[in-house]
């Protein structure tokens, strides 16, 4: 069975220019997550997709972050313009449904430089 | 809102010694704990958790962890630690989102 798959896997820009990351999760699984994973911290939650609809955003910063997913399958996660401070790994994971007790599959990141 | 401790930063072990790793975490109902593993360059995975049931969960690669209610507490064990173990291992509690701790980074010693 295929893994979470993310590209591209590194991305480095100048700041204030735009960025995209794409994912691709497990067959079948209707959840979808991405994370913000700073150098020497855990994984922080943006967003939570539960097929195409956004259930959990809260943590996203939505003046200069959105994400959609289109068709409950792929998602695209975008940042513009970029900052400095955005520079980090962003994980997508997914699971076959939202509830608590489930875990979650991650895919490999993709890590963001921006210069 | 739910939280994790993990209070050491690095965990070093001799090889088949055995291996702990702590983690202590706060939540206010239910709690459904996790432990994931990464290795560089790629993503979290996932290695066992713990829902309900026999305070002693097993999970992938001989890995196991014990649930202690009373000292809110999810260490996770290995009886004979590998080289190959030595990684970077985060501890997760989900109330209504996941949350993780900083991690531990293990190092295994030939």
């Amino acid at each position: 069975e295929a893994g979470v798959v993310q590209s591209p896997r590194y991305k480095i820009i100048e700041k204030k220019q735009p960025v995209a990351f794409w994912c691709n999760p497990i067959s079948g699984h209707n959840t979808l997550y991405w994370y913000l994973q700073n150098l020497g911290q855990g994984p922080e939650l943006l967003i939570r997709y539960e097929n195409e609809e956004a259930v959990d955003d809260s943590q996203l910063p939505k003046d200069r972050f959105s994400a959609e997913r289109l068709k409950g399958v792929d998602s695209t996660l975008k940042i513009q313009p970029a900052e400095l401070g955005d520079s980090a790994v962003y994980l997508c994971a997914s699971s076959s449904d939202g509830t608590s007790g489930t875990e979650q599959f991650f895919g490999p990141g993709t890590r963001l430089t921006v210069l | 809102a739910q939280s994790v401790a993990q209070p050491e930063d690095q965990v070093n072990v001799a090889e088949g010694n055995p291996l702990t790793v702590k983690c202590t975490y706060s939540v206010s109902g239910n709690p459904y704990l996790f432990w994931y593993v990464q290795y560089p360059n790629r993503g979290l995975q996932f290695l066992l958790k713990y829902i309900t049931g026999d305070n002693l969960v097993k999970g992938s690669y001989g890995f196991e962890a014990e649930f202690n209610k009373s000292q809110t507490s999810f260490h996770l064990k290995k009886p004979s630690a590998l080289v190959s173990d030595s990684a970077l291992y985060f501890c997760a509690v989900r109330d209504n989102r996941l949350a993780f701790g900083k991690g531990n980074q293990v190092v295994v010693i030939p």
